[in-house]
């Protein structure tokens, strides 16, 4: 069984572009979460996805933003990128159930120049 | 609203000693734990986790964790570090009180170095 995948592995921007990540959660998986894990900080959370809604979000600007598709992928857009959002970001799922572990993705190094 | 204090940023062992990582949690309602590691450039493993049954949990690696509500602790330990143990180790509690179902908020990690 496949598990979570993430791409790019690795993306390069400057300051004031937009990135666009991708992350394609296990199959029978409704859930898709997204974690920001900044040097030093541990993984803050950033956005929970379930049928294709927005259900929660963390402590992020509205520049912080993404969507999920029908066959439950997800992209996460970061737009005006600035430096501190260099940092690995890491995509996780699960089944909608509570009580259900998260399995992650090996993220995307973004780095932002 | 729940949090997660992983007390160390840096803990180092011998091969062959006693892990100890410590966790507590802060939480509104009756928590969830978890234990996650992260090898480098890789994504977060789930080691094991506690969900309201018995309050020593046995995981994979040979890791074992014990709740403890009065001290609102969930220390993770190890009787025999591996050299392959090194890594960086999560504690996590499921953000339940907000519905946010299997959201998890994590500590701020521990990295585990092990020398010969």
């Amino acid at each position: 069984e496949a598990g979570v995948t993430q791409s790019p592995t690795h993306l390069i921007k400057t300051r004031g572009q937009q990135a666009t990540l991708r992350c394609s959660p296990i199959s029978g998986h409704t859930s898709v979460y997204w974690y920001q894990q900044a040097l030093g900080l541990g993984l803050q959370f950033l956005l929970w996805y379930d049928e294709g809604e927005e259900r929660n979000r963390g402590n992020f600007p509205p520049r912080f933003s993404g969507r999920q598709f029908p066959n439950y992928s997800s992209e996460l857009n970061v737009n005006a990128l600035e430096l501190e959002d260099s940092a690995l970001y890491l995509c996780a799922s699960s089944y909608r159930q509570p009580n259900e572990k998260l399995f992650f993705g090996s993220g995307t190094q973004l780095s932002v120049l | 609203a729940q949090s997660v204090t992983q007390l160390g940023s840096h803990v180092s062992v011998s091969e062959g000693a006693l892990v100890l990582l410590r966790c507590n949690y802060s939480s509104s309602v009756p928590p969830y734990l978890f234990w996650y590691v992260q090898y480098p450039n890789q994504g977060l493993q789930l080691l094991l986790k506690y969900t309201s049954a018995a309050t020593l949990v046995k995981g994979i690696n040979g890791f074992e964790a014990e709740f403890k509500k009065s001290e609102t602790s969930f220390h993770l330990t190890k009787p025999s570090a591996h050299m392959s143990d090194a890594a960086e180790y999560f504690c996590a509690v499921s953000d339940r009180a907000s519905g946010g179902y299997n959201k998890l908020i994590f500590g701020a990690g521990t990295r585990l170095a092990v020398h010969p």
